[in-house]
């Protein structure tokens, strides 16, 4: 079956390091994806992994696993304004995307 | 930017009524979803279209319908509103089949009473 899983709700501090886990089983493999979504709003693309290794981009960096179907999302230099949820989704053989339930983030000052 | 846009913010509707969601999107995308967001749950693919005129079962499509009589517009069409459709709908647009990244709408809090 087809599965991802990630944790429910994390607390950081501001000015922290957080990372987020998404582990993943999905019927064939085209990309992992990060999502970002602020309470009552759209999710906005935040990145895209199809091959192992860290992409980094500002202060968001994303890392893939294909061997052991884990992805993480490291924020840097937490702010206020990164509370939020955020979404794993894998792309299936069939270009469609499997999202995970999302990760709550919670920023304390 | 690409926008898409949703019709609605927030919607109260009674059992049994018909019940359409209206999306916009503004890039000339080939492909548009429509999801339901719920609760400790991942967004649930309910339909998608990757043409104008075609349309593909997604993972929840019972109770639903959808029409993209244009390459720009996507309706989600709940033929006969029940409690159990009371969620957040999210559409989105994406360019083609196999790029990668999709553009959401705001949302549509429905709420069948």
């Amino acid at each position: 079956g087809q599965n991802i899983d990630q944790p429910t709700e994390m607390t950081a501090t501001e000015g922290a390091i957080v990372q987020i886990n998404c582990t993943y089983q999905t019927s064939g493999f085209n990309g992992l994806f990060w999502y970002q979504q602020h309470a009552g709003e759209a999710p906005t693309f935040l990145s895209y992994n199809v091959l192992d290794g860290l992409e980094e981009k500002g202060r968001f960096s994303s890392f893939l696993s294909r061997s052991k179907g884990y992805s993480y999302l490291l924020l840097k230099e937490l702010q206020m304004k990164d509370s939020a949820s955020y979404l794993c989704a894998t792309m299936d053989s069939n270009y469609q995307l499997i999202w995970g339930a999302g990760t709550k983030l919670i920023i304390k000052p | 930017d690409v926008k898409v846009t949703q019709s609605s913010r927030y919607l109260v509707k009674r059992t049994g009524e018909k019940v359409f969601l209206e999306c916009v999107q503004d890039m000339d995308h080939e492909n548009m979803f429509w999801y339901r967001q719920d609760p400790g749950l991942g967004l649930r693919l309910i339909y998608f279209s990757y043409d104008v005129k075609m349309k593909e079962k997604g993972d929840i499509p019972e109770g639903y319908s959808v029409s993209r009589e244009k390459k720009e517009r996507f309706s989600l069409i709940l033929e006969s509103a029940s409690t159990n459709q009371t969620s957040m709908y999210l559409c989105a647009s994406s360019l083609r089949i196999e790029v990668t990244e999709a553009f959401f709408g705001q949302g549509t809090r429905l709420t069948v009473v």
